[in-house]
């Protein structure tokens, strides 16, 4: 059972416009969340991160939002470049009960960013 | 300096045979995982190292997965007679914090791809 959902395999945006990549997880222990981007045949790469404690994170064109309530988060690029095309994994991790904090990923959203 | 790096990049290994995979982490980051990523999912935790301790080997798909940081730094991750199911990426991240402490941000390797034949 996947605790952590990528509904939208794919997404595809203009440049200059906002794109919005959605997640959604279920165990509510998760106090951590975490967005990477991944081209082909590179290691994921950390993007920007979002503490339980947190509504909101923002670093640059990238804004993290956290919905506790609804266990749903999201990545909004704004505005989206051509550069930006890449896969992006949604993550989480828990710390309570001695967890090691490894992260537990979704399926990732293809984003393609149109000139 | 430089970020983590992994070796081989590539590798293609025949059903049964043995394959060892490196993860050289970066310099004094005390936590090291080890993911594993089939084709069109994200990756899956495998096993998780503080300094040279194995804390965590639960995500190991069987008996055949063995997983060693034998002085805290360079890690392998060996595969014994492998199936064709092994085939896949598989990612080395390392962290500086002890992994039950935030920040949580892992710094991923480039992979190694395991094709099994």
């Amino acid at each position: 059972d996947q605790q952590v959902k990528q509904n939208s395999p794919s997404l595809s945006v203009q440049e200059g416009r906002i794109s919005i990549l959605n997640c959604d997880y279920t165990n509510s222990m998760f106090d951590y969340f975490l967005w990477y981007k991944k081209y082909p045949a590179e290691g994921p790469t950390f993007l920007i991160s979002i503490s339980s404690i947190k509504d909101k994170n923002e670093d640059g064109r990238f804004t993290v939002f956290l919905n506790k309530s609804a266990k749903h988060l999201s990545l909004h690029i704004v505005p989206s470049q051509p550069g930006d095309s890449a896969v992006y994994f949604c993550a989480a991790s828990r710390a309570l009960g001695g967890s090691q904090g490894n992260l537990i990923f979704g399926k990732g959203t293809k984003l393609s960013v149109k000139p | 300096g430089a970020g983590v790096s992994q070796s081989p990049r590539y590798k293609v290994a025949k059903r049964g045979q043995d394959v060892a995979l490196r993860c050289d982490p970066i310099s004094g980051h005390v936590s090291l995982f080890w993911y594993q990523q089939a084709l069109g999912q994200g990756p899956e935790f495998l096993t998780y190292f503080q300094n040279e301790a194995q804390l965590d080997k639960s995500g190991l798909p069987s008996d055949r997965f063995f997983a060693e940081r034998p002085e805290g730094s360079v890690s392998t991750l060996k595969i014994q007679r492998t199936q064709q199911e092994d085939s896949a990426v598989y990612l080395c991240a390392s962290s500086y914090p002890p992994g039950d402490r935030a920040p949580y941000e892992q710094y991923f390797g480039p992979g190694t791809r395991l094709t099994v034949t």
